[in-house]
């Protein structure tokens, strides 16, 4: 059964400080990964996802996430945040159409 | 063009009593999902329609959970009797065929307390 673990229920930084949130997923085979975000009140939007080839993967918002198979993780970075990254953020891994969630991790920006 | 639309944004309902969700996919989808989050977790898939037939409710808690599709566009998914645990955002999202390339367009979810 495919798995994920958001080891990072929280993570504070300092607007125009990098960020890094990790995911690590348990599946067999090559899996569908995927970053979504999401802001208070609102529904998931789709940051970027990794089907094959280039492991590293650009996304929307200046978001990029590495999978590195190895390590079975999938973290996501971004060079500067900025005070409108605060959300939450949820790595799932994907299998026929069905994804599977890890639990997320809260992301505060101090000023 | 206009995205998930879900409705109540908001309900309030007491044990033992029922609830109904509605949700209206992007135009053209045809594949709709359902899924549960549950404060401080993330969404658990209930079910996965592609147009009017089920694909996938393997985790929908058959004994008070039910939802339909009836048309192959709209849909509503309903518990009778509400329990306690009940109490999560109930996200709808629609894809264009379900395949797992394609991105998953959520709603933005009906916030359920039960009391």
């Amino acid at each position: 059964a495919q798995s994920v673990t958001q080891p990072d229920i929280h993570i504070t930084v300092s607007e125009g400080a990098s960020l890094e949130l990790r995911c690590n997923y348990s599946y067999g085979a090559t899996p569908y990964l995927f970053w979504y975000v999401q802001s208070p009140g609102q529904g998931l939007q789709l940051l970027l996802k990794y089907f094959s080839g280039d492991t590293l993967v650009q996304g929307i918002k200046g978001f990029e996430a590495e999978f590195k198979r190895s390590q079975s993780s999938f973290n996501l970075r971004k060079p500067s945040v900025h005070w409108s990254d605060a959300a939450e953020y949820f790595c799932a891994v994907g299998n026929a159409g069905k994804s599977t969630f890890g639990d997320g991790t809260t992301l505060t920006v101090k000023p | 063009e206009a995205g998930v639309a879900q409705s109540p944004r908001y309900k309030i309902i007491e044990k033992r009593q029922s609830v109904a969700f509605w949700c209206n996919p992007i135009s053209g989808h045809a594949t709709l999902y359902w899924y549960q989050q549950i404060l401080g977790q993330g969404p658990k898939l209930l079910i996965q329609f592609q147009n009017n037939g089920v694909v996938d409710d393997s985790q929908l808690p058959k004994d008070r959970f039910s939802a339909e599709r009836l048309k192959g566009v709209d849909s509503t998914l309903k518990i009778q009797p509400a329990k306690l645990e009940d109490s999560a955002v109930y996200l709808c999202a629609s894809s264009l065929s379900g395949s797992q390339q394609e991105t998953q367009y959520f709603g933005p979810g009906t916030r359920l307390l039960v009391l």
